[in-house]
């Protein structure tokens, strides 16, 4: 079974700070997708990283997947109310490649 | 409408009811998932179609019984549930292609269950 371990479970900051939050697994994965999920609402996909050492910037966010393709981390500069939320790494294996396996999930609360 | 809708969005049922959570996508996905969404546990699939069959059941327990008409709708029907799977039940689709590495989901707005 592959997990996908997300650190911090909580997180709350104030605004104007910057934070990361770590997603990290034994395994490896042939790809890896972070998702933001609001109150009452399903997740939505914010981006998917394939290559090992990828990295991209989405605005005030930047992705990293890493080296081995077994961990991936999400930053955040400058965070703001409205990046509150949960936020959910999720792995692709190689094989069965259709399935995503998902993280626990860091809840993120920014304070104005 | 656009997007992955469900409903209803909450749902309140006894022990020895029988009611059906609906899905419909309107994206001209090919696959259509079923996840359960628990507090402090990771998002759990539980069903999986692919061109409107069936291609995977993550041990679910049999009070659950999804429902694939065709690609664009999936039903989950609930009967003698326990409280226990009171969750948050996700519908989501995907375009299954060459890369599937590639494609993310899209999730609906969930229906949120309560057994009582």
């Amino acid at each position: 079974t592959q997990l996908l371990e997300q650190s911090p479970q909580f997180l709350s900051i104030q605004e104007g700070e910057n934070l990361t939050v770590y997603c990290n697994s034994s395994s490896v994965f042939s790809s890896l997708q972070w998702y933001r999920q609001e109150p009452g609402e399903g997740p939505v996909l914010l981006v998917t990283v394939v290559t090992g050492g990828e990295v991209k910037k989405l605005k005030r966010l930047t992705f990293q997947f890493g080296d081995a393709r077994k961990d991936s981390s999400l930053h955040i500069t400058a965070a703001q109310p409205g990046d509150t939320g949960l936020y959910l790494c999720a792995g692709r294996a190689i094989q069965g490649a259709q399935k995503l396996v998902f993280g626990q999930g860091t809840r993120l609360t920014i304070n104005p | 409408e656009t997007g992955v809708t469900q409903t209803p969005r909450h749902l309140v049922m006894g022990m020895t009811n029988k009611k059906s959570l609906k899905c419909e996508q309107h994206l001209g996905h090919n696959a259509m998932y079923w996840y359960k969404q628990s507090a402090k546990k990771p998002l759990e699939l539980m069903f999986v179609y692919n061109f409107k069959e069936q291609t995977e059941n993550n041990s679910v327990p049999s009070r659950f019984s999804p429902e694939c008409p065709n690609s664009s709708h999936l039903f989950l029907h609930l009967h003698t549930l326990q409280p226990e799977d009171s969750a948050l039940y996700l519908c989501a689709s995907s375009q299954v292609t060459a890369t599937p590495s590639l494609y993310g989901y899209t999730f609906g707005s969930g229906t949120r269950l309560t057994v009582v």
